[in-house]
């Protein structure tokens, strides 16, 4: 059965780049037709799609987030990363990564992490 | 941007129904999800294709479509359902094809 772990530093400074790590283990992430994908939520609100990456490298971001945001993916670590530059204290939340089904242009998220959070402070 | 609006909460007793709703513009092109977070965990998928059930979900949950509102039903609620509830869907023109509902606060009195 397939498991992510995100893995970074839980604490970045003002105006510097959060970058983080989702490890895919229990399967390969080049198999099937999944993409994979990054969601954070502030604490004691709701969740915001980052954006997600197919493992040819192709991406799609959140408009809102899409200036500051890049996600790669690295095959041969079965792993995905997420960097955000340009952070403030409104980007402090848990930052989870998923798996995404695609299907007929949808997509939602199967497979969770546990999530790691992130707290920008200086 | 596209928005999906939910109750914040939501209340209900044992062995009842709790009806979950979520409303969009787009929900009658566009399917919808949703997912079960409880305290200090990550989300877990329980609806998909607005009435598909994964594999492991219990049958007491059920989801169902009308025009612009979608419904998460719980039939026979147990306290281990108290969490919070978030619809997803996109807007029709895929410039966001991955929006959260606001979440729902699923309260077992």
């Amino acid at each position: 059965q397939v498991q992510l772990q995100e893995s970074g530093p839980g604490l970045v400074k003002p105006s510097q780049t959060l970058s983080l790590t989702c490890t895919v283990s229990g399967g390969s992430i080049s198999s099937g037709s999944y993409y994979w994908s990054w969601i954070r939520q502030p604490a004691g609100k709701g969740l915001e799609w980052i954006g997600r990456i197919y493992t040819s490298g192709s991406t799609n971001y959140n408009p809102s987030l899409k200036s500051r945001v890049t996600i790669s993916v690295d095959t041969s670590k079965n792993q995905f990363s997420l960097k955000l530059s340009s952070v403030t204290a409104a980007d402090t939340a848990v930052y989870y990564c998923a798996r995404v089904v695609p299907w007929g242009g949808y997509y939602y998220m199967d497979v969770w992490g546990k999530g790691t959070t992130v707290t920008v402070s200086s | 941007s596209y928005e999906l609006t939910q109750p914040p909460s939501v209340s209900v007793s044992p062995g009842q129904t709790a009806r979950i709703t979520c409303s969009g513009d787009a929900l009658p092109k566009q399917y919808a999800y949703w997912y079960q977070q409880k305290p200090g965990q990550a989300p877990v998928l329980v609806i998909y294709k607005d009435s598909e059930r994964p594999s492991g979900i219990p049958e007491r949950f059920s989801g169902s479509s009308s025009g612009t509102t979608v419904t998460l039903t719980i039939s026979g609620v147990q306290a281990e359902d108290e969490a919070d509830y978030y619809c997803q869907s996109a807007d029709s023109s895929g410039t966001y094809d991955v929006v959260f509902g606001g979440g729902t606060k699923l309260t077992v009195l």
